[in-house]
């Protein structure tokens, strides 16, 4: 199995431009979140997804948007890339959401790492 | 809201004890996991702990949780300089919440 698959790995945008960063799972996960990761603070939710069809606001969601038309892929799309988006940005999954008495660790991809000038 | 909260960096000599230290604020967390990020990778589940437990040992790695005091950690016996990385700790309450990690420095 190949898990979380990221991509791109790297990549430098303009402010103003607008892209999508790719995830995939391929471990049948009804989870899945977007995360950034900044210096210092931890990895702040972005977005999240129970299933497919199905989205939601995480901590920190402007700026971006996410669709869930499949149980395999989670896109994450920057509309107008602005300098603080400047981020190493991680996707995970997991069985389900985990509420309660369930162990269900989320599985992180390899992350994009995004500099906007 | 929740939170989790970390000491930022923690510096030990190869063959010492490594202590990593958390605190978290949902009661409602019913399991515990430490991550550990090695530069410029993912993040890599290491251990998990479920909350009616108060130790775990895995290998090198014990964990400890103290409920009331709401109170985690991770002790990495005979530390390499490979366990050099940034360790986080994660809640799994109302929502998966993580800690803002620590960085373990392992010097020779």
């Amino acid at each position: 199995n190949a898990g979380v698959t990221q991509t791109p790995k790297f990549q430098v945008l303009k402010t103003g431009q607008s892209m999508t960063l790719q995830c995939a799972q391929d471990m049948n996960h009804e989870y899945m979140s977007w995360y950034r990761q900044d210096p210092g603070m931890g990895l702040r939710l972005i977005h999240y997804s129970v299933g497919a069809g199905i989205t939601d606001q995480g901590e920190v969601p402007n700026g971006y948007n996410v669709s869930r038309s499949t149980t395999e892929d989670f896109p994450l799309r920057l509309l107008s890339a602005a300098p603080s988006q400047t981020s190493v940005y991680f996707c995970a999954s997991s069985r389900d959401r985990g509420q309660g008495f369930s162990n269900q660790p989320q599985h992180f991809g390899d992350g994009t790492r995004l500099s906007i000038l | 809201g929740e939170d989790v909260e970390q000491s930022l960096f923690l510096s030990v000599r190869e063959g010492d004890s490594s202590v990593i230290n958390c605190t978290y604020t949902d009661s409602s967390s019913t399991y515990l996991y430490w991550y550990k990020q090695e530069p410029g990778a993912g993040l890599q589940l290491l251990t998990y702990i479920f909350s009616n437990m108060d130790m775990k040992q895995d290998q090198r790695l014990t964990v400890l949780l103290n409920k009331k005091d709401k109170h985690l950690s991770l002790r990495i016996a005979d530390t390499q300089t490979g366990d050099s990385a940034i360790y986080f700790c994660a809640e799994n309450g109302q929502n998966f919440v993580f800690g803002p990690g620590t960085r373990l420095s392992v010097l020779p």
